[in-house]
């Protein structure tokens, strides 16, 4: 079994600021890492995922985060937010099943809404 | 825009009745999961079907079922629905199967649902 833990309920962040939301995983076996965004009043968006190789995944809206397998982490940054960054970010990790077969089935965390104040 | 749509998108419903909720699954795709996501809470894995068969369940009652059907459409059910059944829920569809590790999955916008 998995379990996700996401260090910050709410993060307050002036414009053109740097932010890191801050995820914590648990896992018996090998994980998939994902963070996802959710806009008001909407499903949820794919930001970027790490499957193998180099720790340090870039994903869609400049967004990046870094694997750290000794720390069991998976924080993700942004160099510079903007207000249309305002949203609520999940952190979620999917068992690497045996002979690479993966369906998928998400654990996530409790969310962190990141609030871009002007 | 995912491909994932999902109907209805609000309903209301009474404490005790039954609901349906329904989604069509990006094209191609043979694994659709559902989850439930309470006002404020992570999304919860309800349950998953591949090749309509369930394929694993989250700690979800009997009450809560589902459905997929030769098109990869799908259904979810739940039964003597209770107040705390209130919740958005949300369809996700992928592509499975061996060597398709990490494969993006697509979620729908959800159904709201409210027991009164």
């Amino acid at each position: 079994a998995q379990s996700v833990t996401q260090l910050d309920s709410q993060v307050p962040v002036f414009e053109e600021a740097p932010v890191e939301l801050r995820c914590n995983y648990s896992s018996s076996v090998s994980v998939y890492l994902f963070w996802y965004v959710q806009y008001p009043n909407q499903g949820l968006q794919l930001l970027l995922k790490y499957l193998s190789g180099s720790t340090l995944v870039k994903g869609i809206n400049g967004f990046e985060a870094e694997f750290n397998k000794s720390q069991t982490s998976f924080h993700l940054r942004k160099p510079s937010v903007h207000i249309s960054d305002t949203a609520e970010y999940f952190c979620a990790v999917s068992e690497k099943a045996a002979g690479g077969t993966s369906y998928g089935k998400l654990t996530f965390g409790q969310g962190t809404i990141l609030t871009v104040h002007p | 825009e995912t491909g994932v749509t999902q109907s209805p998108t609000h309903l209301i419903k009474t404490r005790g009745q039954q609901v349906t909720l329904r989604c069509s699954s990006q094209s191609g795709h043979n694994t659709v999961s559902w989850y439930q996501q309470a006002l404020g809470q992570g999304p919860q894995f309800i349950f998953q079907y591949y090749r309509e068969e369930e394929n694993g369940r989250g700690n979800f009652p009997p009450r809560f079922s589902g459905l997929q059907f030769p098109n990869y459409s799908s259904e979810l059910n739940v039964n003597a629905l209770e107040l705390d059944d209130s919740a958005l829920y949300l369809c996700a569809s992928s592509l499975a199967g061996p060597y398709t590790s990490g494969n993006t999955i697509y979620f729908g916008e959800g159904s709201w649902l409210t027991v009164v």
